[in-house]
């Protein structure tokens, strides 16, 4: 079984840009879940699908979006790029709506200069 | 708020010596309680999980937890560490709404010496 996989690993970009970020959960679940790992913030939710809803979303600022199809794959995207966005990007993949394990990809390691 | 405390940033154990993570958390209902361990440039692994039930509960790689409800812990123990086990562990609350969120600690990492 395959397990979530996060495309691509590695990224960089310049400050102003936007980037879209790819996230293919596990055969069969539903919910997928961003978040931001930094150094000095450590691990942030950033907002969960289930269904092709948003049903959370965490305090980041509106230039964080992201959005689930019809097949549970998830992108992010993140417009207007600033240099405190460089950060592992991680997606969660779970089986149900509610709380479960979560299993996470490897991460996309965005880079912004 | 939720929140989850970690409060060792760094720990250093010999090869072969116990371990024990600490790991307390603030939530008002029953928690549900993860331990995850990374290494370096990778994702998250799930090395266990509590829901409900027997208080101590099995992980993958020999590890185990216990719940301890009057002292909102979680603390993640090994009874003989292996070098292959420094990496940055991290104990997470998910949040029980209704939705997948988790809220980590700040993550502890493990150094192994010979």
């Amino acid at each position: 079984k395959a397990g979530v996989t996060q495309t691509p690993r590695y990224l960089i970009k310049t400050r102003g840009q936007q980037v879209t970020l790819s996230c293919s959960p596990i055969s069969g679940h539903r919910s997928v879940s961003w978040y931001q790992q930094t150094p000095g913030q450590g691990l942030q939710f950033l907002f969960e699908y289930f269904s092709e809803t948003q049903r959370n979303k965490g305090n980041f600022p509106g230039r964080f979006s992201g959005r689930q199809f019809s097949n549970s794959r998830s992108e992010m995207n993140v417009s207007t790029l600033e240099l405190g966005d460089s950060a592992l990007y991680l997606c969660a993949s779970s089986l149900a709506g509610s709380i479960t394990e979560a299993f996470f990809g490897q991460g996309t390691r965005l880079t912004v200069v | 708020a939720q929140s989850v405390t970690q409060p060792d940033i760094h720990i250093t154990v010999s090869e072969g010596a116990s371990l024990e993570l600490r790991c307390n958390y603030s939530y008002g209902a029953t928690p549900y309680l993860f331990w995850y361990v990374q290494s370096p440039g990778q994702g998250l692994q799930l090395l266990l999980k509590y829901f409900s039930g027997d208080t101590l509960v099995q992980g993958i790689k020999g590890f185990e937890a216990e719940f301890k409800r009057s002292q909102s812990s979680f603390n993640l123990r090994k009874p003989s560490v292996h070098w292959s086990d420094a990496a940055e562990y991290f104990c997470a609350v998910g949040l029980n709404t209704g939705f997948q969120k988790l809220v980590f600690g700040t993550g502890t990492r493990l150094l192994v010496s010979p």
